[in-house]
């Protein structure tokens, strides 16, 4: 099975400064990963699909890239409502599986 | 409106079960894979289960396989997950999404006590 790590597990910015969260997979997934935004009590949100393809309706800040095994998604410039969990997910085959999650935090 | 809409959760005792079901709304429910996935409290993602539009393909996650099985009426535009011989680890949100497309549901809670 493919084990996906994401680091850090904890980022602390402050608004508008740039994040950039890291998504290692043990084996290639090729670009079949996912990154998603989590808040308190709500479901998780697309943001990325095909490592690098902005999901509808999200704003151009975000953005993805990698191929393989490693992925960054990155955020140019923090805004207040940027602040949750992110989690990284890959379908390259089964079972599907989501990384740990990295928590971005205000600083 | 598209939407997904999660029922059925609620508390059961260990060995137990428990059918949820998910209602689609809004798109072409018989042409896309359906999924479901979970969230314990305080903890991560699990992707559970797929099956395949038509019904004719389904795959499960080891914590799972052998107690969980997913299914679909396309007819009434719902997917199931039946739940058997639960455990206090299957506590958590359980999700019903529309593949890897983003569309997700807001969740039903399962709680496995005594």
């Amino acid at each position: 099975d493919i084990v996906l790590t994401q680091s850090p597990a904890t980022l602390s910015l402050s608004p508008g400064e740039r994040a950039t969260l890291s998504c290692r997979a043990s084996q290639s997934v090729n670009n079949d990963l996912l990154w998603y935004q989590q808040k308190p009590g709500q479901a998780p949100r697309l943001l990325i699909y095909a490592a690098s393809n902005r999901a509808t309706g999200i704003p151009a800040r975000f953005s993805g890239s990698g191929s393989g095994t490693d992925f960054t998604l990155s955020i140019s410039s923090l805004e207040p409502e940027d602040f949750a969990v992110y989690y990284c997910q890959h379908r390259s085959n089964w079972p599907y599986s989501f990384g740990q999650g990295t928590k971005l935090e205000i600083k | 409106e598209v939407q997904l809409v999660e029922s059925g959760g609620g508390l059961v005792q260990p060995g137990g079960s428990l059918r949820l079901s998910c209602a689609a709304s809004g798109f072409s429910f018989s042409t896309y894979w359906m999924s479901w996935v979970r969230q314990a409290p305080g903890k991560g993602l699990e992707w559970l289960a797929n099956i395949k539009d038509d019904g004719s393909e389904k795959y499960y996650v080891d914590s799972v396989k052998g107690r969980f099985t997913v299914a679909r009426d396309n007819a009434k535009n719902s997917l199931y997950l039946q739940m058997d011989s639960l455990r206090a680890e299957d506590t958590a949100v359980y999700y019903c999404a529309r593949g890897s497309t983003g569309l997700w549901g807001q969740g039903t809670l399962v709680t496995v006590s005594s």
